[in-house]
């Protein structure tokens, strides 16, 4: 069966360090992969989504940068993070043609 | 942007009564998809329903789709304190999908 792998759980970071997160997914292979931002009580923000090995598609211009190294591995970084990049962070493969996504459990991230 | 709207933004009800959420949507779709989520945990997909399906069931879930009128509703029958989660709706565009804000259900004991 698959399963998607995310982590830290939570993250509590200065303003200005560096972000790294990661996502990994096992028991398929050539996923659709994605990264979601969720501010508190509100709906589902796309950051980023993925095709395939070092393809990127951004959402929406901002801070962060996404990359996919491996195929089964897509991770979320910045150089120096903002107040603003604040939220809950959601990472979710999905097979190709509109099918159900599947969510990791999440990185609640706090910048002080 | 948002594709899904969901309405009410909270519903708050007691164990054993049906709940029923709506989700208003923009563009043509091939199949509408609902989720839950408990807080702070990520979304698990629910069930999906086919642009040429007018109503579907699974378990205590019926979810009704109505092209029409862009729209798609999402009924509970015999709430549980468990099904206290939010509740999206998601429409597919191509490699992405676009959910909506929620709603928040509490169902009490």
């Amino acid at each position: 069966s698959q399963t998607i792998h995310q982590w830290p759980a939570t993250l509590v970071q200065p303003v200005g360090s560096p972000l790294s997160l990661e996502c990994t997914v096992e028991g398929t292979s050539n996923p659709n992969l994605y990264w979601y931002r969720q501010a508190a009580g509100r709906g589902l923000q796309l950051l980023f989504y993925s095709v395939g090995i070092g393809q990127i598609s951004s959402e929406v211009p901002q801070n962060l940068s996404a990359s996919r190294p491996q195929d089964r591995q897509f991770i979320l970084s910045s150089k120096k993070l903002l107040l603003s990049d604040s939220g809950f962070y959601l990472c979710a493969w999905g097979e190709k043609g509109e099918q159900p996504q599947h969510f990791g459990d999440g990185t609640r991230l706090s910048i002080l | 942007s948002q594709q899904g709207e969901e309405d009410p933004q909270a519903l708050s009800i007691q164990e054993g009564e049906n709940a029923t959420m709506n989700c208003s949507y923009k563009t043509s779709i091939n199949n509408l998809q609902w989720y839950r989520q408990n807080s702070g945990r990520g979304l698990v997909h629910l069930i999906l329903i086919r642009s040429n399906e007018r109503e579907k069931h699974s378990g205590r879930l019926r979810v009704t789709l109505d092209t029409s009128k862009k729209s798609s509703s999402l009924l509970i029958t015999a709430s549980r304190a468990a099904d206290t989660a939010s509740y999206f709706c998601a429409t597919p565009r191509g490699n992405d999908m676009r959910f909506g804000a929620g709603t928040r259900l509490t169902v009490k004991p």
